[in-house]
């Protein structure tokens, strides 16, 4: 059973515009959630993280919100640019307990 | 700054074949990974390790064999390939206070005919 999902296959976004990806999650024992940006033909990259005990990241153009009780997590991406046309994997893990992705989102961003 | 590095990058195999990619970081991680990526399947851990003499299964194991003699490498055997182990594998590492941030390799795309 998953336990980390990202129901959107992909996504399409026009520059400049907000991109919201979304992730949910099933286990309730998840206290550190991670996102990754994916290019192709390389290895995924850590991008931002937010621990259980907040409800909101930021990182620049990038914002990582939290809502433990809908067990939900969204990245938003503003403004989104050309260059962040990627897979985007969410994760989570908890103590010491591997790393858990999602199957991702593919981002396009177009100019 | 190597980081991960993975060898090889690329890899065709005949069913029953045994091959072992290798995985080596120089940052002095304790945790060390390997995953694999199908399509719509997103990132499956296959096994990892969290130091030097000690490792457990991921999501995915069989099939697949892995040990850590030393804190720089962690190759991952192959047995005995079949075709449904055709994928992109990526090794990963993170230090113990950063057990989420993985820093990954490249990848090894293997193809099992």
């Amino acid at each position: 059973d998953q336990q980390v999902k990202q129901n959107s296959p992909s996504l399409s976004v026009q520059e400049g515009r907000i991109s919201i990806l979304n992730c949910d999650y099933t286990n309730s024992m998840f206290d550190y959630f991670l996102w990754y940006k994916k290019y192709p033909a390389e290895g995924p990259t850590f991008l931002i993280s937010i621990s259980s005990i907040k409800d909101k990241n930021e990182d620049g153009r990038f914002t990582v919100f939290l809502n433990k009780s809908a067990k939900h997590l969204s990245l938003h991406i503003v403004p989104s640019q050309p260059g962040d046309s990627a897979v985007y994997f969410c994760a989570a893990y908890s103590g010491n307990t591997p790393l858990v992705f999602g199957k991702g989102t593919r981002l396009s961003v177009i100019a | 700054n190597a980081g991960v590095t993975q060898t090889p990058k690329f890899q065709v195999l005949k069913t029953g074949q045994s091959m072992t990619l290798q995985c080596a970081q120089d940052m002095n991680h304790e945790y060390m990974s390997w995953y694999r990526q199908d399509p719509g399947m997103g990132l499956r851990l296959i096994h990892y390790s969290v130091g030097a003499g000690i490792t457990d299964q991921g999501e995915v194991p069989n099939g697949y064999n892995v040990s850590r003699s030393t804190t720089e490498d962690f190759p991952l055997r192959l047995l005995s390939a079949a075709p449904s182990q055709t994928s992109v594998y990526f090794c990963a590492s993170s230090s113990p206070g950063k057990a989420g941030e993985l820093f990954f390799g490249e990848g090894s795309r293997l193809t099992v005919l």
